[in-house]
């Protein structure tokens, strides 16, 4: 069974200022590892994945994340955020050959003037 | 390309009832999966249809079931709704080439309050 923990419930940061949102992962298998946003009231959105290839992944609007097979882990990283990147974001996990996504708790992203 | 929209957005039922949730994937995919996402106990996987096929499961009661036919669209059901019951429900949609599945699509989810 597969099991997602993100290490912080929540990360207030000032606008401008870097942040990172922990993610460990458990699997037997070989795993896709993906991180979602959700903004209030609405679905999810995708904001990077990793399937194969490159360890580092990057997203459009300027956040990275790095898998680390030896420490389970694909942290997310951002050098410096914007009032808009307020919202949650979660880690998740799939087998490479299935489809069921396995969710991490969510972390909250306050992001103050 | 348009995303993956949910009908409808909010609903209330009462304790005993049934209630029905509709999903318009993206054009093109052929598996739909869906969630639940409660502050309790966060996001839960609770099914997936490749086609008209229940190919993934999670632990959820008989009372959640999928149907998901080529000629409408795919709907997710509960039935005897019960307070615990009250959540966000989401759908994504994905593509499959052969045994490989792509990224999942998320709508924007139905909320269902119980009362």
């Amino acid at each position: 069974a597969q099991s997602v923990t993100q290490l912080d419930s929540q990360v207030p940061v000032f606008e401008e200022a870097p942040v990172e949102l922990r993610c460990n992962y458990s699997s037997s298998v070989s795993v896709y590892l993906f991180w979602y946003v959700q903004y209030p009231n609405q679905g999810l959105q995708l904001l990077l994945k990793y399937l194969s290839g490159s360890t580092l992944v990057e997203s459009i609007n300027g956040f990275e994340a790095e898998f680390n097979k030896s420490q389970t882990s694909f942290h997310l990283r951002k050098p410096s955020v914007h009032i808009s990147d307020t919202a949650e974001y979660f880690c998740a996990v799939s087998e490479a050959a299935g489809n069921k996504l396995t969710f991490g708790g969510g972390t909250r992203v306050l992001v103050k003037p | 390309k348009a995303g993956v929209t949910q009908t409808p957005r909010y609903l209330i039922k009462t304790r005993g009832q049934q209630v029905t949730l509709s999903c318009s994937p993206i054009s093109g995919h052929r598996s739909v999966s869906w969630y639940q996402q409660t502050p309790g106990q966060g996001l839960q996987f609770l099914f997936e249809y490749f086609s008209e096929t229940q190919r993934n499961k999670g632990n959820f009661p008989g009372r959640f079931s999928g149907r998901q036919f080529s000629n409408s669209r795919p709907e997710m059901n509960v039935s005897t709704l019960e307070l615990g019951d009250s959540a966000l429900y989401l759908c994504a949609s994905s593509f499959v080439a052969g045994a490989v599945t792509d990224t999942q699509y998320f709508g924007p989810g139905t909320r269902l309050t119980v009362l």
